[in-house]
């Protein structure tokens, strides 16, 4: 699996957009973006995926850079509960061998009120 | 759906003692994995099954650890015997496992257990 770099810690006020870098640049063709949060004491929790198009739904926007080495999960108004540690990992989706999913240090975010 | 469910939600227990962790995966979901998490060494997959096999191992730390998954409804990790460095909280998690091989997939948390090895 392609690995990721991700900055350790972020802040973002209140209400404003929190964009969240990762890069990726040894990504191959078939293996997927996905992002996941942490919140303290909590389990991981799913946000969004994609492939090669920007991707959007209830929680984030994910963007993906043309050659697709980098991309960055946008939360356009983030709040209190969205500080957590974010998770960028890409992952080639395989049914043989099942899905697993390496993590690596994530970025702290800290929305500040 | 309760989502996955994982009991007890908070384990302490003496070096030497043998540990059973629960899980009871989202009906209906494929794939179950156990993770690790530690301040040291993050989040690490331990085992993952695929319609109740085991199919990578390759994580579980050392013999002490052995899971089983007997159905599709129930998953156990235990540590026999326990360590203080054993002490982590340990997630089960599982996905749909969807076909065809272009599909993607999501895994789903529970909370984790928490334990302390005392």
């Amino acid at each position: 699996d392609a690995k990721t770099t991700q900055p350790p810690s972020m802040d973002c006020a209140e209400g404003r957009a929190a964009n969240l870098p990762c890069n990726h640049s040894t990504i191959s063709g078939n293996e997927y973006v996905y992002w996941y949060r942490q919140i303290h004491s909590q389990g991981p929790q799913y946000i969004i995926h994609g492939l090669k198009n920007n991707e959007t739904n209830e929680m984030a926007s994910l963007i993906i850079t043309e050659d697709r080495k980098s991309s960055t999960l946008i939360l356009p108004h983030a709040t209190l509960r969205d500080t957590a540690v974010y998770y960028c990992i890409v992952r080639t989706p395989n049914p043989y061998t099942g899905n697993q999913f390496y993590f690596g240090t994530g970025t702290s975010l800290t929305v500040i009120p | 759906d309760a989502g996955v469910i994982q009991s007890p939600r908070h384990e302490v227990t003496e070096m030497g003692q043998e540990v059973t962790l629960r899980c009871k995966p989202i009906s209906g979901h494929d794939y179950l994995f156990w993770y690790r998490q530690t301040m040291m060494r993050g989040l690490e997959l331990l085992i993952y099954f695929n319609n109740n096999v085991p199919i990578d191992d390759s994580g579980m730390p050392e013999d002490r650890f052995s899971a089983k998954m007997p159905n599709a409804s129930f998953s156990t990790l235990k540590i026999q015997p326990s360590e203080p460095r054993d002490s982590a909280v340990y997630f089960c998690a599982n996905s749909p496992g969807v076909l065809p091989p272009t599909s993607t997939d999501t895994q789903y948390f529970g909370p984790g257990t928490r334990l302390t090895v005392l």
